[in-house]
C-alpha cells in the first residue's frame, strides 16, 4: 500500500506554461485538499474535494484548478505559471470532510522562474 | 474568517527539557485542533489533536492544552530528545478538513 503520492517530486518551469501536478491516493479517502507551503506562512489550502465529482475553494485558489474525476486522483493544475507560484505543495487525503486526520503526501516542490 | 498565530518561530532547548509551544486563534466557533509535526524534507504527520469538548490530552512525551475562554492552545513536550527536532504546526478548525487554518509553525531544535 503505497498511501498518497505526488509527482513529480521537484521541478523548474518556465513563466507563462502550463503545468499539472499529480495526486494519487489508494486509501480510498473521499476527501482531498491540495495545500501550498511558504516559509513563515505555514500552509495554506488552495482546493479541496469532498468527494469524486465536486470541488471547493480554499484560502488561496487564484491561479489553481483542480479536477476529481475518481476517488484516487486529484490533479492540480496550473494554467499559466508565476514567479509567485514557486512553492512546495502538498496534497493530502482523509476518509472524509468530517474525519479528523489529513495524510499529506510528500511534497512537490515548484520553482517558477 | 480564522487566524492562527503561533509562537515562538524558532525554539531551542537542552535535550531533556521541555519545550512549549503555543497558538491563538480567532474564531470561537473552532471546535479541532491538531498538532503537525513536520521533519526536515518530510511531510506534515499528525502528532497530537484535541477537541473543543477536552481541556487536556496527553500521548506519552506529548500533551496539548486548550483553553477555549482564552482562545489557546499549547504543544508540550517533556523530556526532549534530538529526535523532536522539526517544525511544528498548530491548526484550528470549525469544520475539519474544510476549513483547516494553520499556524506559520515553529522550528525546535533540541541539543545535544
Amino acid at each position: 500500500i503505497a498511501g498518497i503520492t505526488q509527482a513529480p517530486t521537484s521541478q523548474i518551469l518556465a513563466a507563462g506554461r502550463r503545468m499539472t501536478l499529480r495526486c494519487t491516493q489508494d486509501m480510498r479517502h473521499n476527501a482531498m485538499y491540495w495545500y501550498r507551503q511558504d516559509l513563515g506562512l505555514g500552509l495554506r489550502l488552495i482546493h479541496y474535494s469532498n468527494t469524486a465529482g465536486t470541488t471547493g475553494k480554499g484560502e488561496v485558489p487564484d491561479g489553481y484548478s483542480v479536477s476529481r474525476a475518481n476517488t484516487d486522483d486529484f490533479p492540480l493544475t496550473l494554467a499559466s505559471a508565476v514567479p509567485s507560484q514557486t512553492s512546495v505543495y502538498f496534497c493530502a487525503s482523509s476518509e472524509s470532510m468530517t474525519s479528523d486526520t489529513q495524510y499529506f503526501g510528500p511534497g512537490t516542490r515548484l520553482t517558477v522562474l | 474568517g480564522e487566524n492562527v498565530e503561533q509562537h515562538p518561530s524558532t525554539l531551542s532547548v537542552q535535550e531533556g527539557d521541555s519545550a512549549v509551544i503555543k497558538c491563538t486563534y480567532s474564531d470561537s466557533a473552532s471546535n479541532y485542533f491538531p498538532w503537525y509535526k513536520q521533519e526536515l524534507g518530510k511531510r506534515p504527520q499528525l502528532i497530537i489533536d484535541i477537541r473543543s469538548n477536552v481541556g487536556e490530552k496527553k500521548d506519552q512525551r506529548i500533551a496539548v492544552t486548550l483553553n477555549k475562554t482564552a482562545k489557546h492552545f499549547s504543544l508540550h513536550i517533556t523530556e526532549t530528545q534530538p529526535e523532536d527536532s522539526a517544525v511544528y504546526f498548530c491548526a484550528a478548525t470549525i469544520n475539519y478538513g474544510q476549513n483547516f487554518v494553520f499556524g506559520p509553525g515553529t522550528r525546535l531544535s533540541v541539543l545535544p
